[in-house]
């Protein structure tokens, strides 16, 4: 089966640690995404990649970071800098971004506590 | 600037009765449109998309959306709510590049 696989689903974080959250997806998408969720506030773009090796910022990207080595990966990490890091991550692919067609489809999620 | 608005926060409704979610969106040019459901802890779910031509979308799980200019909505309806309905709904408008703006999303109640 295709899709978009996030690990894990629940990670715990001591203030003060950077933790890296996993995505990858085996649609063959070129376009993968980041979203920040939290309670009553929609999804908010982190950041975004249209190939391997080039990545844009979103609307919320300080204190994040992200690389895209390969194509069908494409982790995020949250780092210390990141002031209120509980959030509820997901993870998105398209085929292209700038195309008529570019549904994005969605991982299951990561929830993220710092304690 | 681009935004979508949903302005119903929570919405209850009786099973097997009708379902109208609204959606409202700001957007210089032809929109792309979506609608999206989210189970609890779940990723989204694409329920149905409007790119262009026919303005009535039929969608997934007897979703359908109507696409109206002229109010700049795009709300989505089911004639018979099921049980199983019961998640969050986003609706989300693209311009044809990687950005979607997403509304802050409809939680829906199904009573039995």
């Amino acid at each position: 089966d295709g899709g978009i696989t996030q690990s894990p689903k629940y990670l715990f974080r001591k203030e003060g640690q950077n933790v890296t959250l996993s995505c990858e997806q085996n649609l063959n998408h070129d376009a993968m995404y980041w979203y920040r969720q939290d309670p009553g506030q929609g999804l908010r773009l982190i950041y975004y990649s249209q190939i391997v090796n080039d990545f844009q910022k979103g609307d919320i990207a300080e204190g994040y970071s992200v690389s895209r080595e390969k194509k069908e990966s494409f982790p995020l990490t949250v780092t210390s800098a990141q002031k209120n890091p509980t959030a509820f991550y997901l993870c998105a692919s398209s085929k292209r971004s700038g195309t008529d067609n570019n549904e994005q489809f969605f991982g299951p999620g990561t929830r993220l506590t710092v304690l | 600037a681009q935004s979508v608005t949903q302005p119903d926060i929570h919405i209850t409704v009786s099973e097997g009765a009708s379902l109208e979610l609204r959606c409202n969106y700001s957007y210089g040019a032809t929109p792309y449109l979506f609608w999206y459901v989210q189970s609890p802890g779940q990723g989204l779910q694409l329920l149905l998309k409007y790119f262009s031509g026919d303005t009535l979308v039929q969608g997934i799980k007897g979703f359908e959306a109507e696409f109206k200019r002229s109010q700049s909505s795009f709300n989505l309806r089911k004639p018979s709510v099921h049980w199983s309905d019961a998640a969050e709904y986003f609706c989300a408008v693209g311009s044809g590049t990687y950005k979607y703006i997403f509304g802050t999303g409809t939680r829906l109640k199904v009573l039995a």
